[in-house]
């Protein structure tokens, strides 16, 4: 079973600052979802990547599959970034998720 | 598409009740997936669908819980007798075949007292 990991669990920044998350895995995988969720809790899709670098607006997820190891990172960050940001691997086969625990980001104007 | 739609949003149940969560994956996505959350934690997997077969289902589904996909449309899940450690974030996700694209419902949160 993949073990994912997530630091920090909690993280608290003001307003305009440069936030990362970081995601760790245990077993080798295709790809890795980086997924917000806000407080109503439903869970949007922000990135899927196996390799590299995606950029979408003021967030870029970088992933290094040797090292198992991936990044969410939140550039000029703003207070409607506040959420809930859980990492994600899939199962070979079925694509079932494996979560991390998440981090919770707080930005204050 | 509207995407990923669930049913009710919020459900607050007595214990011991039973209780049927719906969910409406996008349209021509053959796979399906459950999953529970407990406040403060990652989502856990409970089952999993491939059209109307289910093929999977985790040691959490207790066997209060069950779930259908009839036609591999739509998919319920149902909780009998309910207790408390029920209460929980209940979200499904729908993707299709060929592709580990995941996508998300608004969850189903219940809380049972």
């Amino acid at each position: 079973k993949n073990e994912v990991e997530q630091s920090p669990q909690n993280l608290t920044a003001q307003e305009g600052e440069f936030i990362t998350i970081n995601c760790s895995y245990s077993v080798g995988i295709s790809a890795l979802h980086w997924l917000q969720q806000h407080p109503g809790g439903g869970i949007v899709s922000l990135f899927m990547l196996s390799s590299g670098k995606k950029k979408h607006g003021r967030l870029i997820a970088t992933i290094n599959i040797q090292e198992k190891h991936s990044s969410l990172h939140i550039t000029a960050s703003h207070p409607r970034d506040s959420a809930v940001y859980i990492c994600a691997v899939p199962n070979f086969g079925n694509e079932k998720l494996t979560f991390g625990t998440g981090t919770r980001l707080t930005i204050i104007p | 598409d509207t995407g990923v739609s669930q049913n009710p949003r919020h459900k607050i149940t007595k214990r011991g009740q039973n209780v049927t969560f719906r969910c409406d994956p996008i349209s021509e996505h053959n796979r399906l997936y459950w999953y529970r959350q407990t406040l403060g934690q990652g989502p856990e997997f409970l089952t999993y669908f491939q059209n109307e077969a289910q093929l999977e289902k985790s040691r959490l589904l207790s066997d209060r819980f069950s779930a259908e996909r009839p036609k591999g449309s739509f998919s319920t899940l149902e909780i009998q007798r309910t207790e408390q450690g029920d209460s929980a974030m209940y979200l499904c996700a729908s993707s299709p075949n060929f592709s580990r694209e995941a996508f998300f419902g608004q969850g189903t949160r219940l809380t049972v007292v």
